[in-house]
């Protein structure tokens, strides 16, 4: 079990760039959330998918925000446009099952100069 | 909608003495109830889970879970603190009659437990 991997591990980008994350589930698993957290705060859930099918998106979600998990595997998260309020650290859980336990990633921590 | 409160930002306690951490939650339905550790610049980590049955949920790394569906609450226990314990706790929920994103997981704002020594 070599658990979830997030790269990079922080980012650090001028308000107005691109920023694109990406996340390595546990191998087996079939299930693949992505959540921000900001400092103080628990996890606030963006999306998910199963495979490579998105299927819950959270209003968090605006259209400066895509994810792709193009063949089941591994999945990216890209900010267009980053503003100030996109500083968060990005976590990546895989899990799998509905029911199980979800699994995270140590985060990507983004910060917008 | 569903909810989690967990009433007390910080915790201390002594090395070797019980330790306390609290949530409470509001769902529609039953909830699953879930708690997770997290340490600085880390993910959270997985410490145990209650879905249905006994209400004392065992955990790891010696953490217990009571589950009071009267009160609506999933406190953390331990029987005896250690240093090493010294973390933030963050309790989570999901409604089992929710739809769309509102099942996935909702967490709580966290609680810092330290442990003095």
């Amino acid at each position: 079990d070599t658990g979830v991997s997030q790269d990079p591990r922080h980012k650090i980008t001028k308000r107005g760039q691109n920023v694109t994350f990406r996340c390595d589930p546990i191998s087996e698993h079939n299930r693949l959330y992505w959540y921000r957290q900001t400092l103080g705060q628990g996890p606030e859930f963006l999306t998910y998918f199963q495979n490579e099918a998105q299927l819950e998106k959270s209003r968090l979600l605006s259209d400066r925000f895509s994810a792709e998990r193009p063949k089941g595997s591994f999945s990216t998260l890209e900010i267009q446009r980053t503003e100030q309020g996109d500083s968060a650290m990005y976590l990546c859980a895989s899990s799998l099952g509905e029911y199980q336990p979800q699994h995270f990633g140590d985060g990507t921590r983004l910060s917008i100069l | 909608a569903q909810s989690v409160a967990q009433p007390e930002d910080q915790v201390n306690v002594a090395e070797g003495n019980p330790l306390t951490v609290k949530c409470t939650y509001s769902v529609s339905g039953n909830p699953y109830l879930f708690w997770y550790v997290q340490y600085p610049n880390r993910g959270l980590q997985f410490l145990l889970k209650y879905i249905t049955g006994d209400n004392l949920v065992k955990g790891s790394y010696g953490f217990e879970a009571e589950f009071n569906k009267s009160q609506t609450s999933f406190h953390l226990k331990k029987p005896s603190a250690l240093v090493s314990d010294s973390a933030l706790y963050f309790c989570a929920v999901r409604d089992t009659i929710s739809s769309g994103s509102a099942r996935q997981l909702t967490f709580g704002s966290g609680t810092q437990l330290t442990v003095l020594p």
